[in-house]
């Protein structure tokens, strides 16, 4: 099984929706991570969270929010999708000792 | 704001040659790492130098890493098909908690 999962692998919404996108890991690491790539555009980090009780925006927080559930669990909602929230998210966890990142399959997610 | 730029973007090579990609970044960082992303799919870590490292090994990959002009070069040697993919640089800056900062890539070509 893969250690960082994330759901759905493809959405389809419309704009004005709320959508969430979920996170689940078993590597029982305490940091996780919601990026957005866009083409030509690497990935920008939207929020992340340190711990369960630990949230911080990223670099493009706006129009997004994210909830820890539990140490395993991160999701990442828009509130009110817009077309240019059209992109490849993906998930990934990591620890306070361990400088690298370990990344979910994605989710590709199309707002219409 | 992205940190590294990649260079070139895309790189088409024949199988067997080595494939070289060039990072370059802005600010003092801790250390610089290189992912992997197989077409649409997760990034998966490859190789992390230190800011106090100039050259890394890992099987077919060498890093290089050059503080003084702030750039990493990636060598993978004796290509594969398989080593079609983007390869991304990521820099944890020095003044950073954590938040890794990410190049747009470049795009490798491995041509049978």
């Amino acid at each position: 099984d893969a250690d960082v999962t994330q759901t759905p692998r493809n959405r389809i919404t419309k704009t004005g929706k709320r959508i969430m996108l979920e996170c689940s890991q078993t590597k029982g690491h305490d940091r996780m991570y919601w990026y957005r790539q866009d083409p030509g555009l690497g990935l920008r980090l939207i929020y992340y969270s340190f711990d369960v009780k630990d949230i911080n925006k990223g670099e493009i927080s706006d129009g997004y929010s994210v909830s820890r559930q539990a140490q395993a669990k991160f999701s990442l909602s828009l509130e009110s999708a817009i077309p240019n929230q059209t992109a490849l998210y993906f998930c990934a966890t990591g620890t306070s000792n361990e400088e690298t990142q370990y990344f979910g399959p994605g989710t590709r997610l199309l707002v219409l | 704001s992205q940190q590294g730029e990649e260079d070139p973007q895309a790189l088409s090579i024949q199988e067997g040659e080595n494939a070289t990609m060039n990072c370059s970044y802005k600010t003092s960082i801790n250390n610089l790492q290189w992912y992997r992303q197989n077409s649409g799919r997760g990034l998966v870590h490859l190789i992390l130098i230190r800011s106090n490292e100039r050259e890394k090994h890992s099987g077919r990959l060498r890093v290089t890493l050059d503080t003084s002009k702030k750039s990493s070069s990636l060598l993978i040697t004796a290509s594969r098909a398989a080593d079609t993919a983007s390869y991304f640089c990521a820099t944890l800056p020095r003044d950073s908690n954590y938040q890794l900062i990410w190049g747009a890539g470049t795009k490798l070509i491995i041509k049978p």
